[in-house]
C-alpha cells in the first residue's frame, strides 16, 4: 500500500522568504497529491492539489511540484506572510483513499 | 453556507463510557469519512462511507463504530473498547470521483479527551 512521508516536521522562515515542504510516496499507481493547510483549532483545508500528468502547478504564491521518476513532489510558498502560519499536509491517493504525510509545522518569523 | 458540522466542539468522558460525536453536512457528498488526529502524526483512517447505509473500516476502525443511515449524517461513536481515545476527531465529505481525486471538506474536529 501507499506510504507518505514528509519533511521538515517543522519548518521556520522570515517573513518575506520562501518555504519548501517536501513529501515522498511508494505507490507508483498514485495519481493525485493533495496539500491541505490546518490552522490552529480548524480542520484542514485543500489550498492547492496535483494530478500525476502534470509536473508544475501555480496558484498566486503557492505552487507544487511533482517527480514521477522520483516520486516526490513539494509545496513552494513565496514571499511568505503571517497568515500563512499553520500546519501543512501532503497526501497520496491509493485505492480510492488519501494517504497523509505527518505534516509540517510552517512558523513565519516577523 | 454549504458545509460540515462537528459536535461537540470539547468533549470530556470518563474511561468505560461510550460517546458519540456528530457530523452533519449539507454538500449533498456521497462519501463521508472519520479520521483520528494525534500530535506529529498524520489524519489517520478510522472509517469511511461511500454511499448511504454502507461504510468500511479504515487503518484504525478497532474501538469505533458508525452508521449512515441518511447522506448528510455519519455519527463516530467511541465505545469503552478504545483504548487511547483522547484525540482530535476530525469529519470530512467529498463527491465520488470516479477518478481518486476526491476534494476533502473537513469539519472544525472534535477534541475528546478521557478523564
Amino acid at each position: 500500500g501507499e506510504n507518505v512521508e514528509q519533511h521538515p516536521s517543522t519548518l521556520s522562515v522570515q517573513e518575506g522568504d520562501s518555504a519548501v515542504i517536501k513529501c515522498t510516496y511508494s505507490d507508483s499507481a498514485s495519481n493525485y497529491f493533495p496539500w491541505y493547510k490546518q490552522e490552529l483549532g480548524k480542520g484542514p483545508q485543500l489550498i492547492i492539489d496535483i494530478r500525476s500528468n502534470v509536473g508544475e502547478k501555480k496558484d498566486q504564491r503557492i505552487a507544487v511540484t511533482l517527480n514521477k521518476t522520483a516520486k516526490h513532489f513539494s509545496l513552494h510558498i513565496t514571499e511568505t506572510q503571517p497568515e500563512d502560519s499553520a500546519v501543512y499536509f501532503c497526501a497520496g491517493d491509493s485505492n480510492y483513499q488519501l494517504i497523509w504525510g505527518a505534516g509540517t509545522k510552517l512558523i513565519i518569523k516577523p | 453556507d454549504g458545509g460540515i458540522t462537528q459536535s461537540p466542539k470539547y468533549l470530556f468522558r470518563k474511561e468505560g463510557q461510550n460517546v458519540t460525536l456528530s457530523c452533519e453536512q449539507n454538500l449533498n457528498h456521497d462519501a463521508m469519512y472519520w479520521y483520528r488526529q494525534d500530535p506529529g502524526q498524520g489524519l489517520r483512517l478510522i472509517y469511511y462511507s461511500q454511499i448511504v447505509n454502507d461504510f468500511q473500516k479504515g487503518d484504525i476502525a478497532e474501538g469505533y463504530s458508525v452508521s449512515r443511515e441518511k447522506k448528510e449524517s455519519f455519527p463516530l461513536t467511541v465505545t469503552s473498547a478504545q483504548k487511547n481515545p483522547t484525540a482530535f476527531y476530525l469529519c470530512a465529505s467529498s463527491p465520488n470521483r470516479a477518478d481518486g481525486a476526491n476534494v476533502l471538506t473537513f469539519g472544525a474536529g472534535s477534541r475528546l479527551t478521557v478523564l
